[in-house]
């Protein structure tokens, strides 16, 4: 069975600051892999995604992950926060055959200081 | 184009009432999936239907809880006697396929309270 783990549930970064968030993965084979940002109270948006090809993925709002088969890993970074950027950030992962359910991590809350 | 809509968007319930939470995907989606976002956890899916099929409801409870997707109208989750333990956020995702490659886009919720 498929699932995905993120290590820290919460993460404060100075307003300005790089930012790395963690995201491990356990799969039978190269799965797809998302990153989703839930802001208080509202649903999910998708941030970037990975099928194949290039391991570094760009996606909105500045984030960029990379893809790293060798650690079961797809952590997503930014290189200067925003303090907009306070939110709760999913990691998830979706089978490749079929049907494609996703995978959830528990989320990183993400505080941003001035 | 619209986005995915879910209504109520807050709901709050008496135990041992029935809930019904109401989804309409994506124009030219014909793929539902939903799922509960706990406390503090991460969202669990729970039931993937296409139009007037379930195809896996895998994650869904096994008593109190149904799903459909009638060929006219929203995507409607029932929760029959409502229990404390179901207060959570529902979210509902569609996508136009069903492979594994098609990004799947999420409504705004609804948060379910049971007193």
């Amino acid at each position: 069975a498929q699932s995905v783990t993120q290590p820290d549930i919460h993460i404060t970064v100075s307003e300005g600051a790089s930012l790395e968030l963690r995201c491990n993965y356990s799969y039978g084979a190269t799965p797809y892999l998302f990153w989703y940002v839930q802001s208080p109270g509202q649903g999910l948006q998708l941030l970037l995604k990975y099928f194949s090809g290039d391991t570094l993925v760009q996606g909105i709002k500045g984030f960029e992950a990379e893809f790293k088969r060798s650690q079961s890993s797809f952590n997503l970074r930014k290189p200067s926060v925003h303090w907009s950027d306070a939110a709760e950030y999913f990691c998830a992962v979706g089978a490749r055959s079929g049907y494609s359910t996703l995978t959830f991590g528990k989320g990183t809350m993400l505080l941003v200081s001035p | 184009n619209a986005g995915v809509m879910q209504n109520p968007r807050h709901l709050v319930r008496r135990r041992g009432q029935e809930a019904r939470l109401r989804c309409s995907p994506m124009k030219g989606h014909s793929h539902v999936y939903w799922y509960r976002q706990l406390p503090e956890e991460g969202l669990k899916f729970m039931v993937y239907l296409q139009k007037e099929n379930i195809i896996d409801e895998s994650g869904m409870p096994k008593e109190r809880f149904s799903a459909e997707f009638p060929k006219e109208g929203p995507s409607i989750l029932r929760i029959q006697q409502v229990v404390r333990g179901d207060s959570a956020a529902y979210f509902c995702a569609s996508s136009p396929l069903a492979g594994g490659t098609d990004t799947q886009y999420f409504g705004p919720g609804t948060r379910l309270t049971v007193l």
